[in-house]
């Protein structure tokens, strides 16, 4: 079955900061994709950023970035130059082959200001 | 920009009632999916939804629940018999292409069961 873990369940960062929020996962396919959801106080779950397993290269998007090590089943995403609207709940998610999602517990982002 | 809705928002149900939980999912989507999270816990996968049937479902969607897409824009998520171990966040989802696309969230209906 696949297992997908946010050891951080809390995490804070100062605005202007990089923070890495880590996620790790375990499976036996070998063709998946990975995902940061994003989920702000009281509102919808938005997308962050997707890797697809088969692609080498890291994910960026603007300001997010992921560190995706295939091997070691890790997916981190980092978030430089931090803001407040970044503050939200972050989920990492597995998504397989069997069209399932399998969430992580989630890590809960504060920016400082 | 095309959103996921959801109603309603919160619904309040004693144990035995039947609910009907309704998302619109986003117009040009094929496929749609059911979560739930209960409070403190991972977001868990109920269903999957392609062709006007169920193409994946989790060790979760036993019988007491089913899923519908009625008319061309509701889908909906019916729990029979409800119990209290089903108050949890309800989140409905949809994509354009199915696997590994992003699926667009929406809000949740949040169900108490008393």
């Amino acid at each position: 079955a696949q297992t997908v873990t946010q050891s951080q369940p809390e995490m804070s960062v100062q605005e202007a900061e990089t923070v890495t929020l880590s996620c790790t996962y375990d499976t036996s396919e070998s063709n998946y994709y990975l995902f940061w959801y994003k989920q702000p106080p009281s509102r919808q779950m938005i997308l962050v950023i997707r890797q697809e397993a088969y692609k080498q290269q890291n994910a960026t998007e603007n300001r997010f970035s992921v560190n995706f090590q295939k091997a070691a089943k890790s997916f981190s995403l980092k978030i430089s130059d931090s803001q407040l609207g970044d503050t939200a709940m972050y989920f990492c998610a597995f998504f397989s082959t069997g069209n399932q999602f399998y969430f992580g517990t989630g890590t809960s982002l504060t920016v400082i200001p | 920009e095309p959103e996921v809705t959801q109603t309603p928002s919160h619904q309040v149900t004693q144990m035995g009632q039947e609910v009907i939980l309704r998302c619109v999912p986003i117009s040009n989507h094929l496929y749609f999916y059911w979560y739930r999270q209960i409070l403190g816990q991972k977001v868990e996968f109920l269903v999957s939804f392609y062709n006007n049937e169920i193409s994946e479902k989790s060790e979760i969607f036993d019988d007491q629940f089913s899923v519908e897409r009625p008319d061309g824009s509701n889908f909906t998520l019916k729990i029979r018999s409800t119990k209290l171990e089903d108050s949890a966040m309800y989140f409905c989802a949809s994509s354009e292409i199915g696997q590994g696309d992003e699926q667009y969230f929406g809000p949740g209906t949040r169900l108490t069961v008393t």
